[in-house]
């Protein structure tokens, strides 16, 4: 296992199409997170999901932005009707459920909404 | 609502000096603390972290030191090299609050060792 994964890494798109992610997390963590990082910010917290479970959406998450963990592994982050304002790199991390554990982030998808 | 604040946008030291990073909270129910390097077009990479019973930590030429008091904790790195050059992230979480571990996230602090 060579850590966390994302696909694609890079995506442009033109404004109203619909874009999805893959993130595949490290396997033995049940925590997925997904976060969007913008030009000069720290990551911003998304979603996660404990095995296939979503427990907590941020107020960031539009209802233009859904996320699924189907079997408790690999997630998708789907945006509906992209915006300029999606543009940003979108991060994926994993962790182990018990007790505070550090996250290990994949590398993330870059997207450009022209 | 920032509620974990790296108020110093970049920092310049010198190879083989110490560099220290800082970081502040708000959030009296943050009780695990990280620090993450990143460098461009990848992902955080974890690098050190604390449990708000400890205040200090130590692996190898990083150590992070947390003040809950004065809600500040900070990174030093000793000595700095070159390879450490790129933008490092404090965050925190409030895992036995139940938060899921999700964490908050500073805005960043970019730092440069020049040889």
């Amino acid at each position: 296992d060579t850590g966390v994964s994302q696909d694609p890494r890079h995506k442009i798109t033109k404004r109203g199409q619909n874009v999805t992610f893959r993130c595949d997390p490290i396997s033995e963590h049940n925590r997925l997170y997904w976060y969007r990082q913008t030009l000069g910010q720290g990551p911003e917290f998304l979603t996660y999901f404990q095995n296939e479970a979503q427990l907590e959406k941020s107020r960031l998450l539009s209802d233009r932005f859904s996320a699924e963990r189907p079997k408790g592994s690999f997630s998708t982050l789907e945006i509906q009707r992209t915006e300029q304002g999606d543009s940003a790199m979108y991060l994926c991390a994993s962790s182990l459920q018990q007790g505070a554990t550090e996250a290990f982030f994949g590398q993330g998808t870059r997207l450009t909404v022209v | 609502d920032q509620q974990v604040k790296q108020n110093s946008p970049s920092l310049s030291v010198q190879e083989g000096r110490i560099s220290i990073l800082n970081c502040d909270y708000t959030n009296s129910m943050f009780d695990y603390f990280l620090w993450y390097k990143k460098y461009p077009a990848e992902g955080p990479t974890f690098l050190i972290s604390i449990s708000s019973i400890k205040d200090k930590n130590e692996d190898g030429r990083f150590t992070v030191f947390l003040n809950k008091s004065a809600k500040h904790l900070s990174l030093h790195i000793v000595p700095s090299q070159p390879g450490d050059s790129a933008v490092y992230f404090c965050a925190a979480s409030a895992s036995i609050h139940n938060q899921g571990g999700k964490l908050i996230f500073g805005q960043g602090t970019e730092l440069s060792v020049k040889p």
